[in-house]
């Protein structure tokens, strides 16, 4: 089957500084990537999407970046705040609305 | 616009008894897909449903069903429960047939004892 990796499972960034979480994946199809975020006790919340024909994509005070070379998946979170911390997990698709996720990494803001 | 709609939100059953679960996608949606979600394994995809027709299936037993009505809504079964079974079911609904952002519920947390 396919695999999504996350680097790091569990992130403490200060608030105000800029958070990454990183994600691999491992399908070369896969043309369509979203990251979610999950709080505690809740479903997973859209964040920002892109697909395979874009490098970067900019959202509010979150930044997506592709690299299709390496395979590779980043979110950025700039002025990271206490309401951010939450699981985040990456998700590729490759055919039709299934999506592969990965298991998550744990963001912490600390204030 | 109403996101999408899981019941129940909680329920307990035993062992060997089986289980249904019910979604109810955003409005316009077509698309409907189901995900087991367990402590330290993420989210496992179930199935996906399109216009009635199930396309996709993970790698779940013949115990786990599901199935879509003609507005959208859709329903999953597990039948003789296994208490590896406890986890969140989370729907997810989704706009087109391909390629589209899938908009997830509030899951159906099952624990089986």
């Amino acid at each position: 089957g396919e695999s999504v990796g996350l680097h790091l499972p569990t992130l403490s960034v200060q608030e105000g500084d800029n958070s990454i979480i990183n994600c691999a994946y491992s399908n070369s199809a896969s043309d369509y990537f979203i990251w979610y975020k999950q709080e505690s006790g809740k479903g997973p919340q859209f964040i920002i999407d892109i697909r395979s024909n874009m490098d970067k994509r900019q959202g509010q005070r979150v930044t997506v970046l592709l690299n299709k070379t390496v395979k590779h998946l980043s979110l950025q979170i700039a002025a990271t705040q206490p309401g951010d911390s939450a699981v985040y997990f990456c998700a590729e698709g490759d055919t039709g609305n299934q999506f592969y996720f990965g298991t998550g990494t744990s963001l912490t803001v600390i204030p | 616009k109403a996101g999408v709609t899981q019941t129940p939100r909680y329920l307990i059953k035993t062992r060997g008894q089986q289980v249904t679960l019910s979604c109810s996608p955003i409005s316009g949606h077509r698309s409907v897909s189901w995900y087991q979600q367990t402590p330290g394994q993420g989210l496992q995809f179930l199935f996906e449903y399109f216009s009635e027709t199930q396309r996709n299936k993970g790698n779940f037993p013949g115990r786990f069903s599901g199935r879509q009505f003609s507005n959208s809504r859709s329903e999953m079964n597990v039948s003789t429960l296994e208490l590896g079974d406890s986890a969140l079911y989370l729907c997810a609904s989704s706009y087109g047939y391909s390629g589209n952002t899938i908009y997830f519920g509030e899951g159906s947390w099952l624990t089986v004892v």
